[in-house]
């Protein structure tokens, strides 16, 4: 079965730092991911998606993010930190061993930025 | 071209009431999924329809909860005799038919409390 795990439910960056939320993927085929931005009481919106081709993938916001085969890993990245940034972020895989392509969210992780 | 339509965006139920969540696809869209957050949980899958049909429901509780889409109209997320624990944020997303349909588009949202 196809599943992500985002470690840290939390993580809390000063302006203009460094920000990395990680994401770790379990599947037996090549996955489709994804990672998507939810602010309060809003949906989601999708920062990033890889699917195959490149594996560092830029999306929007300056957010990138890399898939590494090998640590099975497609962790979120931005160089720095701003105030708009704070959100909640979820990596999400596509099931595509069931045929009906759903996909399976992590828990998400809350990212707070200090001033 | 709209994106996906959800409504109402709050809904407000007392306990054993029947809830009606709406979801209109974006244009070309065939397929919807339908997922629910939990406070402070991420995204579950509960079902994915095609027009007419239910492909695949294995996230949807066994009882209270059903889903359509029929061939006119949105699709529709019903839960009758609803209970507090059905307090949750619903999505609907939707793709498209074919090999393009790997990305999932999503909508606002519906908030259901149930008092």
């Amino acid at each position: 079965a196809q599943s992500v795990t985002q470690l840290g439910s939390h993580v809390s960056v000063s302006e203009g730092a460094l920000v990395l939320l990680r994401c770790n993927y379990s599947s037996s085929v090549p996955p489709y991911l994804f990672w998507y931005v939810q602010y309060p009481n809003q949906g989601l919106q999708l920062l990033l998606k890889y699917t195959s081709a490149a594996t560092l993938v830029k999306g929007i916001n300056g957010f990138e993010a890399e898939f590494k085969k090998s640590e099975t890993s497609f962790h979120l990245t931005k160089p720095s930190a701003h105030m708009s940034d704070a959100a909640e972020y979820f990596c999400a895989v596509r099931d595509s061993t069931s045929g009906t392509y759903k996909y399976i969210f992590g828990t998400g992780t809350r990212l707070k930025v200090l001033a | 071209n709209a994106g996906v339509m959800q409504n109402p965006r709050h809904l407000v139920r007392r306990r054993g009431q029947e809830a009606r969540l709406r979801c209109s696809p974006m244009k070309g869209h065939s397929h919807v999924y339908w997922y629910r957050q939990l406070p402070e949980e991420g995204l579950k899958f509960m079902v994915y329809l095609q027009k007419e049909n239910i492909i695949d429901e294995s996230g949807m509780p066994k009882e209270r909860f059903s889903a359509e889409f029929p061939k006119e109209g949105p699709s529709i997320l019903r839960i009758q005799q609803v209970v507090r624990g059905d307090s949750a944020a619903y999505f609907c997303a939707s793709s498209p038919p074919g090999l393009a349909g790997y990305e999932q588009f999503f909508g606002p949202g519906t908030r259901l409390t149930v008092l």
